[in-house]
């Protein structure tokens, strides 16, 4: 059984950029929820997918966004980038919204 | 109030010892209690639910009040490998739906 997968490991961008962050779930898992972890801080949920509609929301602004696919794949926009985008963006899926959500590696990006 | 709050730590002990780590979390409506580990630089995973009746699971013990709105993890005969970070996290959502809100994390260094 495949865990959960992450791409690209690391990424560096500039202010004002846009970046596409990827989740494949793990194989039979149709949720997925994404968290972003400053450094020394605990993760903080940006939003979920469950059967590729959005089921919910943390405090983020709207440049973050993202996308389910069929497959339950996912992804992560965020538009106009800010420093303080600066984090380790983790994905997580489960089978159904009350299930332990298992975490993939993330994936580390840096805005200057 | 921040909605799940840790002792800040860092907690230094040595191999054998007992070491307790406390939460508190602020929504009342919580319906689920977790403890999480996160190794450096890698993502969390689940450690052990925590129910109201408590539960054991070899050297961890997780108990959690709802009227104090308090949740407890003691470990006893730390281990080298027990090293890591603890994350106190809660479900403060329903059934259908399961977004996870964590705590800051306390590290727990095992020193031999």
């Amino acid at each position: 059984e495949t865990g959960v997968t992450q791409s690209p490991t690391h990424l560096i961008k500039t202010r004002g950029q846009q970046v596409t962050l990827r989740c494949s779930s793990q194989s039979g898992h149709n949720t997925v929820s994404w968290y972003q972890q400053a450094l020394g801080q605990g993760p903080q949920f940006i939003f979920q997918y469950y059967r590729e509609e959005e089921n919910g929301r943390g405090n983020f602004p709207p440049r973050f966004s993202g996308l389910q696919f069929p497959n339950y794949s996912s992804e992560l926009n965020v538009n106009a980038l800010e420093l303080d985008d600066s984090a380790l963006y983790l994905c997580a899926s489960s089978l159904g919204l009350d299930n332990e959500q298992f975490f993939g590696p993330g994936t580390r990006l840096t805005v200057l | 109030r921040k909605e799940v709050e840790q002792d800040p730590g860092p907690f230094n002990v040595p191999e054998g010892a007992t070491v307790a780590f406390n939460c508190t979390y602020s929504n009342s409506a919580s319906q689920s209690f977790f403890w999480y580990r996160q190794d450096c630089r890698k993502e969390p995973k689940l450690l052990m639910s925590v129910y109201s009746s408590g539960n054991e699971d070899g050297r961890f013990t997780a108990q959690l009040n709802r009227a104090s709105q308090y949740i407890s993890l003691l470990i006893r005969d730390s281990k080298l490998s027990d090293s890591a970070t603890y994350l106190c996290v809660v479900n403060p959502s329903g059934a259908g739906s399961y977004q996870l809100t964590f705590g800051k994390g306390t590290k727990l260094s095992v020193i031999p």
